[in-house]
Order: structure tokens, then sequence, then C-alpha cells
């Protein structure tokens, strides 16, 4: 079993709607959350970066994290076909060795 | 201008033959890191580097060697190249290890 798990879709959705992207983990010691977006052929580059249990919210992305569930989200609203990409999450555990452990990442296609 | 650079940007190469990756940072960071990125799109980290210091290893085979000249850079040399070598190979830089890290273009490299 993988320490992150994520479905790796593709998801496809049209204009405008909310998209609901999700990961789950295994690790109790990871403390760092981020959301990581990948466009075809570039490098990934960082969407959120949250460290407790809760939301964060930036424009029309939101980042929630449940430590007790070890689930962690991403939404976005007002889907646009910009937003077509990869979403890698990825978390870091509390020894601080900076490791990034990510999921498979989740292919989203947003249709205008 | 660009935060974390990487050369060459694609690579094709035979079976056995050595070559190296370069990768520049120029924000300061002190911890540099290495991942590969395979065809299914999972990224893995392969090694880390905090001030020239090799600070993670993971279980990558020995034909694949870090070098830290400095802070601000960190190539990848790899020895007898095997047609499973093939994938993207992406540098990242973070400021701590706990930190948001920065990726660069990415290295596609296919061996025949």
């Amino acid at each position: 079993q993988k320490e992150v798990e994520q479905d790796p879709g593709p998801l496809s959705v049209p204009e405008g709607a909310i998209v609901s992207l999700n990961c789950t983990y295994s690790n109790s010691a990871f403390q760092y959350f981020m959301w990581y977006r990948q466009y075809s052929r570039k490098g990934p580059e960082l969407l959120m970066y949250t460290y407790s249990s809760g939301n964060k919210e930036d424009g029309r992305f939101t980042a929630q994290v449940d430590k007790s569930s070890k689930y962690i989200s991403l939404f976005i609203r007002d889907s646009q076909p910009s937003d077509s990409a990869t979403y890698l999450c990825a978390m870091i555990d509390s020894g601080n060795t900076g490791k990034l452990i990510f999921g498979q990442g989740t292919t989203l296609q947003v249709k205008p | 201008d660009t935060a974390v650079s990487q050369t060459p940007k694609y690579l094709v190469t035979q079976m056995g033959n050595d070559k190296s990756i370069k990768c520049e940072q120029n924000l300061g960071h002190d911890t540099m890191y290495w991942y590969k990125q395979d065809s299914k799109k999972f990224l893995k980290i392969m090694f880390s580097y905090n001030n020239k210091e090799l600070i993670i290893n993971e279980t990558v085979p020995n034909r694949f060697s870090p070098k830290s000249p400095d802070k601000a850079h960190l190539n990848l040399h790899i020895n007898s190249l095997e047609l499973g070598d093939s994938a993207v190979y992406f540098c990242a830089s973070s400021h701590v290890r706990e930190g948001t890290q920065y990726f660069g273009p990415g290295t596609r490299l296919l061996v025949l």
C-alpha cells in the first residue's frame, strides 16, 4: 500500500463546475500538506501549503486537511479550461527531512 | 530570471552510455532535490542536499550519483544507462527542509 493514495482520474468537468480532488494517507507523522499543479510537459508548481487541520482559501482554491481521518482535499470553484492539468498532493513528515511524498496525481480536464 | 533551471531539457541516448543532468537555482535556497517522474506521472524523490551535504538518499541504484559543487548547483550523473531509466527528472530547491519546494522544468530522458 502506498503512503499516499490519490485517484489518477481522469476527471472531466464542464467549465464553471466545482471540482473536488482528494488524497488519503497512512502515515500519521505527516504534518505539512501541499497541492501542486503540473501542466503538460512542465514542472510542478505549488498551489497550496497547509500545516494544520482545517481550511485554507486562496482565490478560487480551498485546501482542506482532516488529520483525524488522514484525508486532504482541494476544491476549485468556478473551474476554468486553464485549470486543466494534473494535480498532485504531497506531504512531509515531522522529521523535517524535506522528503516530499507525492500522490499519483489526478488529471483534470475542464471543458469549455 | 529563471528560478530553477535544468540542462538539458531533452536527452536521448543509447543503453550503456553515461550522461549528466545539471541543475541550478538562483533563489538562494539551502536545499536541493532530485525527483524522478515515471510514465504514470508518479513523482518520487531520489536525493536531497542541504548546504552541499547529502541528507536524503533513497533506494536508488548506485549508477546514479549526485554531486553538489556549491549550494546553487546539484548535478546528477548516471552511469551505464538502462531502458528503465527513461523518465522525466526534476530538480527542486527549498529554503528550509520543510519549506516550499520549487521545481525546475524537467529533463526528459529517453534510453534506447
